[in-house]
């Protein structure tokens, strides 16, 4: 079966540590990968995503996230975080579904709390 | 419109009574989900429509939740008999539906049922 594992349900973290959320996907065909992120009281927002090309994407607000195809991973990292980081993040993974189009699979989800 | 739509934004009703949540998603996206999120917790797939294809209801949590879309527009969760544990926020996504394009969002209907 295809699924999306985050393996983290809630991640504490001091400000200005790095942090790692980790993302494990299973899948027989080629996938495209997603990290989205929610900020308490709002909604689900594109955070970056792999395509194809280089394994490692970054976003504008310093997090990077670097595809494994051998591993099957795309863990979301940040080398020093902010307080404002807080929020819950999913990684999602988009396949194939019936008629040429695709269909995308969300992961459980990661809180990730930081601290002062 | 700009993006995804859900009304109402927020919703109380009695156990027992039957509510309908809508969702208006971004013009031109084939694909529609639908998923469920309850206080402090993951997202919860319940529904997906693409297209003109049949709709994949595995994430449907009993026979009282329903869904419909009609074409590539509006699309209406229903949840009959309501109990207390479908108290969550509802959200809705919208993508084009093109393999490798992402979902949008919409702001989400919190339903509480007392």
């Amino acid at each position: 079966a295809q699924s999306v594992t985050q393996l983290d349900s809630q991640v504490p973290v001091f400000e200005e540590a790095p942090v790692e959320l980790r993302c494990n996907y299973s899948s027989s065909v080629s996938v495209y990968l997603f990290w989205y992120v929610q900020y308490p009281n709002q909604g689900l927002q594109l955070l970056l995503k792999y395509l194809s090309g280089s394994t490692l994407v970054e976003s504008i607000n310093g997090f990077e996230a670097e595809f494994n195809k051998s591993q099957t991973s795309f863990h979301l990292r940040k080398p020093s975080v902010h307080i404002s980081d807080t929020a819950e993040y999913f990684c999602a993974v988009s396949l194939p579904f019936s008629g040429g189009y695709n269909k995308l699979i969300f992961g459980a989800g990661t809180r990730l709390a930081v601290h002062p | 419109g700009a993006g995804v739509s859900q009304s109402p934004s927020n919703k109380v009703t009695e156990k027992g009574k039957d509510v309908e949540l809508r969702c208006d998603p971004i013009s031109g996206h084939t694909a529609l989900y639908w998923y469920r999120q309850r206080l402090g917790q993951g997202l919860e797939f319940l529904i997906y429509f693409q297209g003109n294809s049949a709709p994949d209801k595995s994430g449907l949590p009993s026979d009282r939740f329903s869904a419909e879309r009609t074409g590539e527009s509006v699309s209406t969760l229903t949840i009959q008999r309501t109990q207390q544990e479908d108290s969550a926020v509802y959200l809705c996504a919208s993508s084009p539906g093109i393999l490798g394009t992402e979902a949008f969002f919409g702001q989400g209907t919190r339903l509480t049922v007392v």
